[in-house]
């Protein structure tokens, strides 16, 4: 079945730690997203990649790193550095731009904590 | 993208139709109405989208107003299952689906 995959569902870290959530997608996507979403609230865009080796810095892209050095793989880092890294974290990907008729398909999400 | 206001919550009885607004005043001739819905703890699921005319498919329809500042998102025959947060966005159609701007949106409660 195609899809979008993240690991894990569930994330624990002590405080300090950098930690890398997974998306995998394989739906021939060129373009894949992440965002970060907290209790009651919609979704803020994290970065996002329009093609392998390229991303662009989304809203709140302080405190975190990507890599797109596949295709099919869209990893996150949260790092040290992000000063309130508990959330539930979402990974998106879509056709690319230029066409109405894309939607974004989204993972699982992965919900980590931070102690 | 065009900013929406949607209404934080509603209810709905199971069985009935759910009428779910969002206002788009500012919305641009470029640009489609689209809807998607996040069951508590998972990712968000695209229900539907269009441009001026009235859209439907097996999952909901679509009502835009004539003048394109509102639209309508029904669900008409609403069971416990689509107990859900659904998004209004506005997108216009040169650019990425992800980069969209997801809301609070409105908490859809259906009741027994």
């Amino acid at each position: 079945d195609g899809g979008i995959t993240q690991s894990p569902k569930y994330l624990f870290r002590k405080e300090g730690q950098n930690v890398t959530l997974s998306c995998e997608q394989n739906l021939n996507h060129d373009a894949m997203y992440w965002y970060r979403q907290d209790p009651g609230q919609g979704l803020r865009l994290i970065y996002y990649s329009q093609i392998v080796n390229d991303f662009q810095k989304g809203d709140i892209a302080e405190g975190y790193s990507v890599s797109r050095e596949k295709k099919e793989s869209f990893p996150l880092t949260v790092t040290s550095a992000q000063k309130n890294p508990t959330a539930f974290y979402l990974c998106a990907s879509s056709i690319g731009s230029g066409s109405r008729y894309t939607e974004a398909f989204f993972g699982q999400g992965t919900r980590l904590t931070v102690v | 993208d065009a900013k929406t206001t949607q209404p934080p919550s509603m209810d709905c009885a199971e069985g009935r139709a759910a009428n779910l607004p969002c206002n788009h005043s500012t919305i641009s001739g470029n640009e489609y109405v689209y809807w998607y819905r996040q069951i508590h703890s998972q990712g968000p699921q695209y229900i539907i989208h269009g441009l001026k005319n009235n859209e439907t498919n097996e999952m909901a329809s679509l009502i835009i107003t004539e003048d394109r500042k509102s639209s309508t998102l029904i669900l008409p025959h609403a069971t416990l299952r689509d107990t859900a947060v659904y998004y209004c966005i506005v997108r216009a159609v040169n650019t990425n689906a992800g980069k969209s701007t997801f809301g609070d949106g409105t908490t859809l409660t259906v009741k027994p």
